[in-house]
């Protein structure tokens, strides 16, 4: 079917390297960042969080950094495999109410 | 992790008519979104659907154009109303995990087409 991510920028990533997705958010007051994962047809799926008094997290292959001085986030991905192909987009929560970004369309390439 | 199916899971309709869209939850939960997803676009937030009461639209939504509703703790329906092509996108419902405030658990999504 059709990708939601067919007009999202694009990051092409060889089977091993890693991966950066960047975000800026807009609201300083936000309490979470959070990454997550769409594929193709589905909804999206929580990756990994950061509270916002803390700069790294990491899980399991994933790393977040938020840097809040110039309102950026990133999302790491270490040894980058072909299930990684998705579309990922950082959301930012105040309360209850998430605020999604942009959103990247990453390929991992064989 | 809680369970979310919607029906329909896509469909083509004339502008002009209606669709709902059913969402179900496998467990009982409190608080339940509507989020549309435009072609190649991010997710933006509807409104928020509680049981019992009305549901809270984000600006740019209004209640006649996407009537909800909530009749229990695992259920809720979205109505797009009067359909345009503009309106072509993708409904997703969420609901929050429990124990977390923010955190959320997706369904598949609704892919309507407006011809």
């Amino acid at each position: 079917g059709e990708s939601v991510g067919l007009h999202l920028p694009t990051l092409s990533v060889q089977e091993g390297d890693n991966s950066i997705i960047n975000c800026a958010y807009s609201n300083s007051a936000s309490d979470y960042f959070i990454w997550y994962k769409q594929e193709s047809g589905k909804g999206p799926q929580f990756i990994i969080d950061i509270r916002s008094n803390m700069d790294k997290r990491q899980g399991q292959r994933v790393t977040v950094l938020l840097n809040k001085t110039v309102k950026h986030l990133s999302l790491q991905i270490a040894a980058t495999q072909p299930g990684d192909s998705a579309v990922y987009f950082c959301a930012e929560a105040a309360g209850n109410k998430l605020t999604f970004g942009g959103g990247t369309r990453v390929l991992v390439k064989p | 992790s809680a369970v979310i199916s919607q029906k329909p899971s896509r469909d083509i309709c004339q502008r002009g008519t209606s669709l709902t869209i059913q969402c179900q939850v496998d467990s009982q939960v409190t608080m339940m979104f509507w989020y549309r997803q435009q072609p190649g676009q991010s997710l933006t937030l509807i409104a928020t659907a509680n049981q019992g009461s009305e549901a809270t639209y984000e600006s740019g939504f209004v209640i006649d154009k996407f009537p909800i509703s909530r009749p229990n703790l695992t259920f809720s329906t979205l109505t797009v109303s009067n359909m345009s092509p503009e309106d072509s996108s993708i409904y997703l419902c969420s609901v929050e995990r429990p124990g977390s405030v923010y955190e959320q658990y997706f369904g598949p999504g609704t892919r309507l087409t407006v011809t």
